[in-house]
This record gives C-alpha cells, structure tokens and sequence, in this order.
C-alpha cells in the first residue's frame, strides 16, 4: 500500500542549528516525492520537489530509494523556517493522485 | 499573485444534510483537486479532475461524492448524506498545465457536521 510516514509531529531546534525534518515511503511504482510547507495562516504551497535538485529557501531533499526516504535538510535553521512540513508522493509523471504524510511541525527558537 | 479561493470558510450542518463546497481555482489552471484533513490527521486526497471529469478518486471518495465544474471558473465538491465523520477541512488545489506538478491550494473550508 502506498504510504508516507513523516515520524515527528513536532520538531523544536534553536535558530543556526541544522535541521532534518525526516519522510520514509512506500509505493510499488516509481514516485516522485515533493516537500509542501504551510506557514502560520498561509496556504499550503510547494517546497521543493526531488526530481528538480534544488534548494529553496536553503533546504534540500535528497531521495533514497534504498532507504524509501526523502528527508528535507538545512543546515542553519532560521526563525522564519517555523511551519508544518509536509511530504508528499505521486506516481512518477502522474499527478492525477497525491498522498501526503501527517506533517511535522517545526519549531525555530530564538 | 492569482489564488484559489474556497467558499465558505466554514460550514456547519446536520448529519443527513447535503453540503456543497465551492472553489474558484486560478483561472488558467486546468488540473483540479480536493483534499480533506481530519483534525489531527494527515492531508488525504479525495479526487481529481480535469477536462470535465474525474481522472482519480480515492477509497473515500464513494457515492456520497460528487464533483462539478458548473461553469467556466467554479468547482464544487457535493456531499450527499453528510456523516459526524465528513467533519475536517477541505482543500481544493489546481494546476497549471506547464507544472502540472505544482499545486496551488486554497485556503480550506472547514466542516463541521453535528
């Protein structure tokens, strides 16, 4: 069954620390995982999606298919990183169907 | 910037009664979903949409579901016979057909059904 499991629901760290906000999948195909992040009464909006290989806003994803991971980093967290994190996966090429993780909530302390 | 939006921001209605709820997605998107996020719980894909009708549906999405596109800029997510467990927030999204990949959500409307 496809499956994204995001183990933390809330993650405190102290501004300049790195971050890793962990994501591990199931999925029989081929996915394609993408990070959504929400902040405080905005919208949910795209972060970052794995096939791209950037880094926004100073965070990176990197996909372990080995591993069935797609953990997002940052090196120096920064106050305004504070949010829910969301992962989320589709079939590769296929947007028609998402499934998305239960979020993290992250938590950047002066 | 061009937005979803959702109407209403919340709504409140009697198990048994119909609801709809009302989307304007970005109007040169082409690609449309619904998403529902019990309180707690994680985001879960409902259906999805495009040239006029479903191109996916989830095990939730079952008869009680319904989706249209009335006209040119709405798209609205029927449910029948509402249950104490349809309670959650809905979020409509849209794409564009260059980054199909790329959803824009609005802003949710919550349910409440008693």
């Amino acid at each position: 069954a496809q499956r994204v499991t995001q183990p933390e629901k809330l993650l405190s760290v102290f501004k300049g620390a790195p971050v890793e906000l962990k994501c591990n999948y199931s999925y029989s195909g081929s996915p394609e995982l993408f990070w959504y992040v929400q902040y405080s009464r905005q919208r949910l909006q795209l972060l970052l999606r794995h096939i791209s290989r950037e880094s926004i806003k100073g965070f990176t994803a990197d996909l372990n298919k080995g591993e069935t991971s797609f953990h997002l980093k940052k090196p120096f967290a920064q106050e305004e990183d504070s949010a829910m994190y969301y992962c989320a996966l589709s079939a590769e090429y296929n947007f028609n169907k998402f499934y998305f993780g239960s979020g993290t909530k992250l938590n950047v302390k002066p | 910037e061009p937005e979803v939006t959702q109407t209403p921001s919340h709504q409140v209605t009697q198990m048994g009664q119909e609801v709809i709820l009302r989307c304007v997605p970005i109007s040169n998107h082409l690609y449309f979903y619904w998403y529902r996020q019990i309180l707690g719980q994680k985001v879960e894909f409902l259906v999805s949409f495009y040239n006029n009708e479903i191109s996916e549906k989830s095990e939730i999405f079952d008869d009680q579901f319904s989706v249209e596109r009335p006209d040119g800029s709405n798209f609205t997510l029927k449910i029948r016979s509402t249950k104490l467990e349809d309670s959650a927030m809905y979020f409509c999204a849209s794409s564009g057909l260059l980054k199909i990949y790329e959803q824009y959500f609005g802003p949710g409307t919550r349910l409440t059904v008693t």
